[in-house]
């Protein structure tokens, strides 16, 4: 079965830092490139970050550019999100997503991220 | 970047048909057929329904059709049944230095 599980979320002052971890099993990891995905209580769903197969590219949206960093390990079937400099306004559900065709067709069940004091 | 624009809420009577609206941009809806519509139901984890537009992933009953206009995409859920309640999201691929944009989502209620 295929399945992307997350974990890593919990309460983090702001300013403070957490790193996102995601397994995947089911697939060939390395076949496809993955997404973070997160959605802000009472908000909607919100793009955060791409990378590429083999991790040579990533895109990121503006309001996380130069904070947070996507990277995988092929190897270990994983994803990651480091998380730094945190805001109030990141506290949401962080879901890693699986890219198809440009498309998210496989996602987790989502961590929890709390940034408060 | 802005979010696409979808209507706040929707909602039709079983049997009915409901089609939910997305106006983007020439740079991203307008732009690309890589528009792509997703079914959410609270706490659980969003579901795909439509890829590149139009494409239904297998599994994905065909009540649910997408079409794209311009810079304005649609999700059309034929034959309502109370489980399609639920928030709809369209999202849509913006270029390689943008990536990703959602829609505000829609609220939909089979009355």
């Amino acid at each position: 079965e295929t399945q992307l599980e997350e974990s890593g979320g919990g309460l983090v002052q702001p300013g403070g830092s957490l790193r996102l971890s995601c397994a995947v099993s089911g697939f060939i990891f390395s076949d496809y490139s993955m997404n973070w995905v997160r959605q802000a209580p009472g908000k909607g769903l919100e793009w955060l970050s791409y990378i590429t197969r083999d991790g040579s590219g990533m895109i990121y949206v503006d309001s996380v550019k130069g904070r947070f960093t996507i990277s995988r390990d092929n190897a270990k079937g994983s994803l990651y999100l480091q998380m730094n400099s945190l805001r109030v306004e990141d506290t949401a559900v962080y879901y890693c997503v699986r890219d198809y065709n440009y498309a998210f067709d496989i996602w987790g069940q989502g961590t929890m991220v709390t940034v408060s004091s | 970047q802005s979010a696409p624009t979808q209507p706040p809420s929707a909602s039709g009577s079983p049997g009915q048909s409901v089609t939910i609206s997305c106006t983007g941009t020439s740079s991203d809806v307008g732009g690309y057929n890589f528009v792509s519509w997703y079914q959410h139901h609270p706490g659980k984890a969003p579901k795909v329904l439509i890829y590149e537009v139009n494409k239904r992933p297998s599994g994905v009953p065909d009540r649910f059709s997408g079409s794209k206009s311009g810079n304005t995409a649609s999700l059309t859920v034929s034959g309502l049944q109370a489980e399609d309640e639920a928030d709809y999201y369209c999202c849509s691929f913006a270029g390689s230095n943008s990536g990703w944009v959602f829609g505000g989502g829609t609220k939909l209620t089979v009355l």
